[in-house]
């Protein structure tokens, strides 16, 4: 499968807790992209990756929540200190910038479900 | 927030009938995205736009980037049970994150 991958599926931690996800893109896919999706919404934008550079945070992002693509290629997403208003599907896209000819397409990971207790 | 208005929020349908949904902006856009979600599972592209006035197809979907450039719609004709899902919208001004409308739920029935 050369698709996004994302681990754990799903994950229920008590309030006060860390919880860490990952991300794995597409191999040569140099965008990665956070975002979290709660029912009955569309995707909310948290975060962007370009190569390892972080180029945008949403400002809606908690200093609770930092993200990290360390050389590249996979990338973690942290919260610390987990809140029962973090329960929410997080979603991880890919895409290749500057294809020629081709124009940005984001694909999408399965998600990790995260239930806060 | 969401800047993206999509409508309707759900439909139900039965088999064989046609379904049009679309999605309006306070914003131009230059992309317009088309995904489908099933439960438990990340979006899954189905139509890329990319030109005021565009129309582009993928089997029995059809999209339309709105010549306003805030605006598409997104078509499916013959509908069948595997349709069922949520779609949604999404839009890019010029390169980065995209923003997306809050769904059309398709229910079909056969």
């Amino acid at each position: 499968d050369t698709g996004v991958s994302q681990n754990p599926r799903h994950k229920i931690t008590k309030r006060g807790q860390n919880v860490t996800f990952r991300c794995d893109p597409i191999s040569e896919h140099n965008r990665l992209y956070w975002y979290r999706q709660t029912l009955g919404q569309g995707p909310e934008f948290l975060t962007y990756f370009q190569n390892e550079a972080q180029l945008e945070k949403s400002r809606l992002l908690s200093d609770r929540f930092s993200a990290e693509r360390p050389k590249g290629s996979f990338s973690t997403l942290e919260i610390q200190r987990t809140e029962q208003g973090d329960s929410a599907m997080y979603l991880c896209a890919s895409s290749l910038k500057d294809s020629p000819g081709e124009p940005e397409k984001l694909f999408f990971g399965s998600g990790t479900q995260l239930s806060v207790l | 927030g969401q800047q993206l208005n999509q409508s309707p929020q759900s439909m139900f349908i039965q088999e064989g009938e046609d379904v049009s949904m679309n999605c309006t902006s306070s914003s131009i856009f230059n992309t317009w995205l088309w995904y489908k979600q099933d439960p438990g599972e990340g979006p899954v592209l189905l139509i890329a736009l990319y030109k005021a006035g565009e129309l582009t197809s993928n089997g029995r979907l059809t999209a339309q980037f709105g010549i306003t450039r805030k605006d598409s719609f997104l078509n499916i004709s013959a509908s069948i049970p595997s349709d069922v899902g949520i779609y949604f919208c999404a839009g890019r001004y010029s390169w980065g994150k995209l923003q997306f409308g809050a769904g059309t739920q398709v229910v079909v029935t056969p």
